[in-house]
C-alpha cells in the first residue's frame, strides 16, 4: 500500500527566508508524486507534479522539488518565501497510469513572520 | 473555462439524516473522485467514478454512495450520518485518458454533523 509521511506538522519561517518541506513516501516502484496547498477554507492548487525524468521539478509560486528515488523523498523548496505563502501545504503519491487515486500525507502547516 | 464546481458550500445535518453533495467537473474531463478531509487532516480517498460506474473505492463504508451522470457530473450521498462524518468533502477532476493522473480540486464543501 502506498502511503505518505509528512514529518514536520507546523513551521515557522521569516519572510524572506529559505523554505523546505519534508515529504517521504513508501511505494513499491517510482510513483508519481504531487505537491498541493491549501489556503484556510479553500481547495487544493497543485503546486508541482513529477512523473519522470528530471528530478528538480518547478511549479507555480517559484516552488521546486527534488524527487530522490534512494531516499523515498520529494521535498518542496522555495529560495525566498513571502508572506502570501502561509497555508498548508500536503504531499500525495499516486500511482503510475491514468486518473488513479491519490493518497495525501497530513500536511505540514507554514506560517510566516514578517 | 471554469473549474470543478461543487454545491453546496456549507451544510449542516443532524445525526441519522441523509446527504447529497454535487460535483461539475472541470470542462473536458471524464472521471470524477471524492476524498473526505476531516479538520487537521490530509485528503482521504472515497471513491472514483468513470463512465458511470464507480472504477475505485477506498475504506469507506456502504454509507458512502456516488452516482455519476451522463454529463460527467457527480453526486455523493451519506446515509445515516455520524458525527465523525463532519468534514470537507472534496470533489477532483481527470481526464482518464491522459498517461498523467492530474486531477483538479474544487472548493468542497464543508459538512456538519449535529
Amino acid at each position: 500500500a502506498q502511503s505518505v509521511t509528512q514529518p514536520d506538522i507546523h513551521i515557522t519561517v521569516s519572510e524572506g527566508a529559505s523554505l523546505e518541506l519534508r515529504c517521504n513516501y513508501s511505494y513499491g516502484a517510482t510513483p508519481y508524486l504531487f505537491w498541493y496547498v491549501q489556503s484556510p477554507g479553500q481547495g487544493l492548487q497543485l503546486l508541482l507534479k513529477y512523473f519522470s525524468g528530471d528530478t528538480l521539478v518547478q511549479g507555480i509560486k517559484g516552488f521546486e522539488a527534488e524527487f530522490k528515488r534512494s531516499q523515498s523523498s520529494f521535498n518542496l523548496r522555495k529560495p525566498s518565501v513571502h508572506w502570501s505563502d502561509a497555508a498548508e501545504y500536503f504531499c500525495a503519491v499516486g500511482a503510475p497510469g491514468t486518473a488513479s487515486k491519490l493518497t495525501f500525507g497530513t500536511g505540514t502547516r507554514l506560517q510566516v513572520t514578517l | 473555462d471554469a473549474g470543478v464546481t461543487q454545491s453546496p458550500t456549507h451544510l449542516i445535518k443532524t445525526r441519522g439524516q441523509q446527504v447529497t453533495l454535487r460535483c461539475s467537473p472541470k470542462s473536458g474531463h471524464d472521471t470524477v473522485s471524492w476524498y473526505q478531509q476531516a479538520l487537521g487532516q490530509g485528503p482521504q480517498f472515497i471513491f472514483q467514478y468513470y463512465e458511470e460506474e464507480e472504477r475505485q473505492r477506498g475504506n469507506f463504508p456502504d454509507r458512502f454512495s456516488g452516482h455519476q451522470f451522463p454529463n460527467y457530473s457527480s453526486e455523493l450521498n451519506v446515509n445515516a450520518l455520524l458525527l465523525g462524518d463532519s468534514a470537507l468533502y472534496l470533489c477532483a477532476s481527470s481526464l482518464r485518458s491522459l498517461a498523467y493522473n492530474e486531477q483538479f480540486f474544487g472548493p468542497g464543501t464543508r459538512l456538519t454533523v449535529l
